[in-house]
């Protein structure tokens, strides 16, 4: 069945890196675009990036635009998350999550992993 | 950004009440809307697609309906295992963006 698990998570300073890594299985990776969203804690759903099954497009919310980079490696099955210039609002469970239906630009996220914690603080 | 309002914040009901949650885009967002459910310490989970569709294996007792900028989302009989909190989310604009969300709770 469809797979996502997320990892790279853990504890940073504030203006730190950190790499997240999603593996994925079950599915055909490479036609898919994916997903992530993170969830501050107590809070809500909040849409990170997304990046579409080729690599070809990626789209990132305002928050995290020219501080976090998204990427693949379709050979490994993995999905990445770069993170730089971490902020104590970072501080998030982040999930990946892929999209319905093989091939398109951009969609819904239908499969979510069970998330990853990153903890900003000093 | 298309803003989603989510009402109620919270709810309690009991063991096979139908309970309804309503959603408002900020804009017209014709059928490009889901419903996630989220149990405390999981991740989020697929129910609805497409405003009324009803993703594969979940129970008939929930439902979905709207188009447009107003959405609503029903559980018909409510089941303890219903508790959790409860996410609308559009998608057809980016950035995609979700409701506030609603805790279902049982009394």
């Amino acid at each position: 069945q469809v797979q996502l698990v997320e990892a790279g998570g853990g504890v940073v300073q504030p203006g730190g890196s950190l790499r997240l890594s999603c593996a994925a299985s079950g599915f055909t990776f490479s036609y898919y675009g994916m997903h992530w969203v993170r969830q501050a804690p107590g809070k809500g759903l909040e849409w990170v990036a997304f990046i579409r099954y080729d690599e070809s497009n990626k789209y990132y919310a305002d928050s995290v635009r020219g501080r976090f980079t998204i990427s693949r490696d379709n050979s490994k099955n993995t999905l990445y998350l770069q993170m730089n210039s971490l902020r104590v609002e970072d501080t998030a469970v982040y999930y990946c999550a892929k999209i319905s239906g093989p091939g398109r630009d951009y969609y819904y996220m239908d499969v979510w992993g069970k998330g990853t914690t990153v903890t900003v603080s000093s | 950004d298309i803003q989603m309002t989510q009402s109620p914040s919270s709810l309690s009901a009991s063991v096979g009440d139908r309970v309804t949650i309503t959603c408002q885009a900020s804009q017209n967002i014709s059928n490009y809307l889901n419903w996630y459910q989220q149990k405390p310490g999981e991740a989020p989970k697929l129910l609805i697609h497409d405003a009324s569709n009803l993703e594969t294996g979940v129970p008939s007792r929930f439902g979905g309906r709207g188009s447009g900028t107003d959405f609503a989302f029903t559980i018909r009989s409510l089941q303890p295992e219903d508790i959790g909190t409860y996410y609308c989310h559009q998608y057809n604009n980016l950035p995609p963006t979700f409701g506030q969300g609603t805790r279902l709770e049982i009394k």
